[in-house]
């Protein structure tokens, strides 16, 4: 079974509308870590936000914020007023443990793609 | 600002060669990680390192070993070249200390086997 599940390879979205990225993911851990990464054409990943197992509030940073439903097994990513300059791939990734010494694991990644 | 560069960005190299892909880091980062990029699949952890000499296996070791001779230096190497392995190759690093271990990554190699 995938750990961490992006059903949307690719999405579509109009200049100055809201995104939500789905993002599913599967631990047995109680602690654990989950990473949204931006991945524009040049390459280079660009780490977005973070949100701990434990954290019970959302995370946000700027105009990124995640949506956290631990029930759910689900860490959204949502972009407020989204911009040109968002479009890219977006990757969901998740920490097991404590540390992250282990490395990520990664989603397939979404294909955002903003339409003037 | 974490700065971790990788040798090249476009590599191309033919069947059966061998291939070193470095990685250096200049934070005194203690991990750090080996990861292919291949569209359609995301990111797969090939290699990783706790410290000096130290390696482990991640989910797609087969074709591959890596090499840590200094804490701030990750060698991926490819001893003889496969087709398959053509990808985006990825390098990063972590700092044990981060209370959310995010992980910072080089600009990536982009590797053609032909």
């Amino acid at each position: 079974a995938q750990k961490i599940t992006q059903t949307q390879p690719g999405m579509f979205v109009q200049e100055k509308e809201a995104v939500t990225l789905d993002c599913t993911y599967d631990t047995s851990d109680q602690s654990y870590g989950l990473f949204w990464y931006k991945q524009p054409s040049s390459g280079e990943m660009i780490f977005l936000i973070y949100q701990g197992s434990y954290d019970e509030q959302n995370a946000t940073e700027g105009r990124y914020s995640l949506n956290f439903q631990k029930a759910r097994k689900s860490a959204n990513l949502v972009i407020s007023a989204s911009q040109l300059g968002d479009s890219a791939m977006y990757f969901c990734a998740m920490r097991e443990g404590d540390g992250g010494a282990d490395g990520l694991t990664f989603g397939k990644g979404t294909h955002l793609i903003i339409q003037p | 600002d974490v700065k971790v560069t990788q040798s090249s960005r476009y590599l191309v190299k033919r069947t059966g060669e061998k291939v070193f892909l470095e990685c250096v880091q200049d934070m005194d980062h203690e991990n750090m990680f080996w990861y292919r990029q291949d569209p359609g699949l995301g990111l797969r952890l090939i290699y990783f390192s706790y410290d000096v000499k130290m390696k482990e296996k991640g989910d797609i070791p087969e074709g591959y070993s890596v090499s840590r001779e200094k804490k701030e230096r990750f060698s991926l190497i490819l001893e003889s070249a496969s087709t398959n392995q053509t990808s985006m190759y990825l390098c990063a690093t972590l700092s044990v200390g981060l209370a959310g271990g995010e992980q910072y990554f080089g600009p990536g190699t982009r590797l053609t086997v032909t």
